[in-house]
C-alpha cells in the first residue's frame, strides 16, 4: 500500500519562500510529481522527480530523497497567484499508471 | 479549446437517481481515468482503462460503472446516488509512453 504524508495547510508573505515536504512509504517507486490546483479547478504539472537530487524550473524546484522517502517543493519569490494547493503524488512500481495522492498542502500568500 | 473536457460541471441529484458524468479528450492517448476528490483526502482512483477493450477498477469502484465508448471518451456512472459520492470528480488522460497525467476541469457532484 502507500502512505504519503504532507502539511495541511502554510500560511507565507509575499516575495518569501516556502517549503513544502512529502514523506512517502510505499510498496513500489518510481518516481514522485508535484502537482498545483487552484480552488475548484483541475490540478496541474510541476514536476517529476525520478532520481535523486534537486530540479530547478523557475521559481520552483523540487528534491527527492529515495533512500529516505522524502520529497520537498520550494516555491521561491513568492506571488499572490501561487496561492493554491500543492500536491504529492507518487508513481507505483511496476504499475506505473497508478498514482497515489497525498491529501494536498494548502499555501496562502499574503500581501 | 482544452484538451480534456467533463460534462457537467456541476451537477445537484437525488439519492437513488442514476447519473452519468462524460468525458472526451482531444490529446490522442490511450489510457484514461476517473478520480475523485473529497476533502482532506488525496485523488482517489475509481476505475481505468488502458483502451476500449480493457477496463479495470480502481481502489474505490463499488457503486460506480464506466464506459469507454471511443479511445477519446470516457463515461462514469453512478446507477444510484448516495449521499457520500458527493464530491469533486476529475477525468485525467495518459498515453503509455510518458509519466504524466493531464486532467480534465472536473466535475462537482452533490448527492442530496
Amino acid at each position: 500500500g502507500q502512505n504519503i504524508d504532507q502539511p495541511t495547510e502554510m500560511t507565507a508573505t509575499e516575495g518569501a519562500i516556502v517549503q513544502i515536504n512529502c514523506t512517502y512509504q510505499t510498496s513500489g517507486f518510481n518516481g514522485l510529481f508535484w502537482y498545483q490546483q487552484h480552488a475548484g479547478e483541475a490540478p496541474t504539472f510541476l514536476s517529476y522527480n525520478v532520481l535523486d537530487g534537486l530540479e530547478e524550473k523557475g521559481r520552483f524546484s523540487s528534491f527527492l530523497s529515495r533512500s529516505k522517502g522524502y520529497s520537498y517543493l520550494l516555491l521561491k519569490e513568492l506571488q499572490m497567484k501561487d496561492s493554491a494547493s500543492y500536491l504529492c503524488a507518487v508513481r507505483d512500481y511496476p504499475h506505473d499508471y497508478k498514482l497515489s495522492f497525498g491529501a494536498g498542502t494548502t499555501v496562502t500568500v499574503r500581501a | 479549446d482544452a484538451d480534456v473536457t467533463q460534462t457537467p460541471r456541476n451537477r445537484i441529484t437525488k439519492t437513488g437517481k442514476r447519473i452519468m458524468l462524460e468525458c472526451s479528450q482531444t490529446k490522442g492517448h490511450d489510457r484514461m481515468y476517473w478520480y475523485r476528490q473529497d476533502p482532506g483526502l488525496g485523488l482517489r482512483l475509481i476505475y481505468y482503462s488502458f483502451d476500449v477493450k480493457d477496463i479495470n477498477k480502481g481502489e474505490i469502484s463499488d457503486g460506480y460503472s464506466v464506459s469507454r465508448q471511443a479511445q477519446a471518451k470516457f463515461s462514469l456512472s453512478l446507477e444510484s446516488a448516495i449521499p457520500n459520492q458527493t464530491a469533486l470528480y476529475f477525468c485525467a488522460t495518459s498515453d503509455s509512453t510518458s509519466y504524466e497525467q493531464y486532467f480534465g476541469p472536473g466535475t462537482r457532484l452533490t448527492v442530496t
